[in-house]
C-alpha cells in the first residue's frame, strides 16, 4: 500500500482565498484524523471521521474550516476565506477499527499571505 | 481532557549515548495508550513505540524503550546506543481507549533531539 495520500505538498495562497486540501486514506481503514501543526500550538486534532461520518470536530477552530469524507478513499479540509494565521502543516492520518496505530501522510504546508 | 507535557524542548548527545526523553500526562481515565512519535527533518510523523495502559510490562522496540510509570502518569521514552539518524522532533502522545475503536491523539510540544556526532 501506498500508505496515507496527501495533496498538495506545499500550497500558498492569498488571503481572501478558498483553499482545499486532499487526503486519500489507507484502503480498508475505517478512521480518518485531521491535524495541524504550528510553532505556537504543536500537534492538534481538527476533526476525525468514522466510516465517512464525523465524529468529532470540536477541534476545528472556526466556521471557515470545513471537512468532508464522500467515500472511504478520500476525504478534504477546506478553508474559506484563508488568513495568514491558517499558515500551517495539516496533517491527515487514518487508522482501523481495533488497531491502535494510526498512520500518518507527508502533510500539506499552507502557507497565506 | 487529557493533557500531555514534555519539559525538554531540546537535547543533544553524542553518538552511541543512551538518552532519555521525558514525558508526563494527565488525564482521570484508566484505559488508554500512550505513543512516541518520530518527526524528522521530512516531516513524516512514524511511530516510534506504543505502550497499553493496561499492560505492566515496559513496551521495546530494538533500541528504542519507554519506562512507564502509570501511577505518576510519566512515560518516558529511552534510546540506546543513539546513531545519527536519530535527530529528529520526538512527539509524546495520549490517545483514549474506546471499546475497539480509534480516537484522536493528544500530543505533546515536541523534543528536539539532536545526536552529535
Amino acid at each position: 500500500d501506498a500508505g496515507v495520500i496527501q495533496s498538495p505538498r506545499h500550497e500558498v495562497t492569498e488571503m481572501g482565498q478558498e483553499v482545499t486540501l486532499r487526503c486519500k486514506p489507507i484502503s480498508g481503514h475505517d478512521y480518518l484524523f485531521w491535524y495541524r501543526q504550528t510553532m505556537m500550538r504543536g500537534l492538534e486534532l481538527l476533526i476525525y471521521f468514522n466510516n465517512n461520518v464525523p465524529i468529532d470536530d470540536s477541534g476545528m477552530p472556526e466556521d471557515r474550516f470545513s471537512a468532508k469524507m464522500p467515500n472511504a478513499s478520500f476525504s478534504t479540509l477546506k478553508i474559506q476565506p484563508s488568513e495568514p494565521r491558517d499558515s500551517a502543516v495539516y496533517f491527515c492520518a487514518s487508522s482501523n477499527q481495533g488497531a491502535i496505530e494510526a498512520f500518518f501522510g507527508q502533510g500539506t504546508r499552507l502557507t497565506v499571505v | 481532557a487529557q493533557t500531555v507535557t514534555q519539559s525538554q524542548p531540546e537535547m543533544s548527545v553524542q553518538e552511541a549515548e543512551t538518552v532519555t526523553l521525558s514525558c508526563t500526562y494527565d488525564t482521570s481515565e484508566s484505559n488508554y495508550y500512550l505513543f512516541w512519535y518520530k518527526q524528522p527533518p521530512s516531516r513524516q510523523m512514524i511511530l516510534v513505540i506504543r505502550q497499553e495502559a493496561y499492560k505492566q510490562q515496559n513496551a521495546t522496540e530494538n533500541r528504542f524503550s519507554v519506562n512507564f510509570q502509570k501511577a505518576a502518569k510519566s512515560f518516558s521514552l529511552k534510546i540506546s546506543d543513539s546513531q545519527l539518524g536519530d535527530t529528529a522532533m520526538y512527539f509524546c502522545a495520549f490517545m483514549l481507549e474506546t471499546g475497539g475503536g480509534a480516537d484522536g491523539l493528544t500530543f505533546g510540544k515536541g523534543t528536539h533531539l539532536i545526536i552529535q556526532p
